[in-house]
């Protein structure tokens, strides 16, 4: 069965440097989570996308952006990288309010 | 506001031993969802089990069984003859509506589980 793909699954920046990270969810699922996930630390929710609108917004920096495009596949966008941006981050795509969260592998960026 | 605890920030075991992971979460809501994830050191989130909040039926999968009581608002996961691939860290998450939060998942800080030989 098809699962939630992220890309690139490994990613190195340097600091004031750009990354885009995407996320394919499963087909038919309706909204996508972004989560951010620090050296021992749990998840943190940074933003969730339903039918292509952003639904709710979590701890996510100013320097961050996301959209969710006309074929459900979401971008997240980090500008201005800092040494503390350095993380696993995971996207998730759930069926609908009832249903499992199904996670990615997860995209791990580290910034030097 | 959704919260959820897991008391518990290490747990070492020996091979074979049961070990129980607990779970306390608040939620206002009355129709929520609770999960239990796994992440290997490898990364990944390993979803394991979900549970909704009508449902409070006990249920036991292989070495795993999950034990979800209301009135306690708890939802411990046990470990039965623990084994070294057993090793990871354990998230139980709270979903629900509070807000309008468009059923996010909301983490507990995880317990590393080590099974040592």
């Amino acid at each position: 069965a098809a699962g939630v793909i992220q890309s690139p699954r490994h990613l190195i920046k340097e600091k004031r440097e750009t990354a885009t990270l995407k996320c394919y969810p499963i087909p038919r699922h309706d909204t996508v989570y972004w989560y951010q996930q620090g050296p021992g630390q749990d998840p943190q929710f940074l933003i969730s996308f339903y039918e292509k609108m952003q639904s709710d917004k979590g701890s996510i920096p100013d320097r961050f952006s996301a959209q969710q495009f006309s074929d459900y596949h979401s971008e997240l966008n980090m500008s201005s990288l800092e040494l503390g941006d350095s993380a696993l981050y995971f996207c998730a795509s759930s069926p609908g309010v009832a249903g499992e969260l199904f996670f990615g592998e997860g995209s791990r960026l580290t910034v030097l | 506001a959704q919260k959820v605890t897991q008391a518990q920030t290490e747990i070492s075991v020996v091979e074979k031993e049961d070990v129980t992971l607990d779970c306390v979460y608040e939620t206002r809501d009355t129709t929520y969802y609770l999960f239990w994830y796994k992440q290997p050191p490898s990364g990944e989130l390993v979803f394991l089990i979900r549970r909704n909040s009508f449902d409070e039926q006990n249920e036991i999968s292989g070495r795993y069984s999950w034990n979800f009581q209301k009135s306690t608002s708890s939802f411990n996961f046990t470990i039965t003859a623990s084994q070294v691939v057993d090793s990871a860290v354990y998230f139980c998450a709270l979903r629900a509506s509070s807000g309008g939060s468009n059923y996010k998942l909301t983490f507990g800080k995880g317990t590393l589980l080590t099974v040592n030989p």
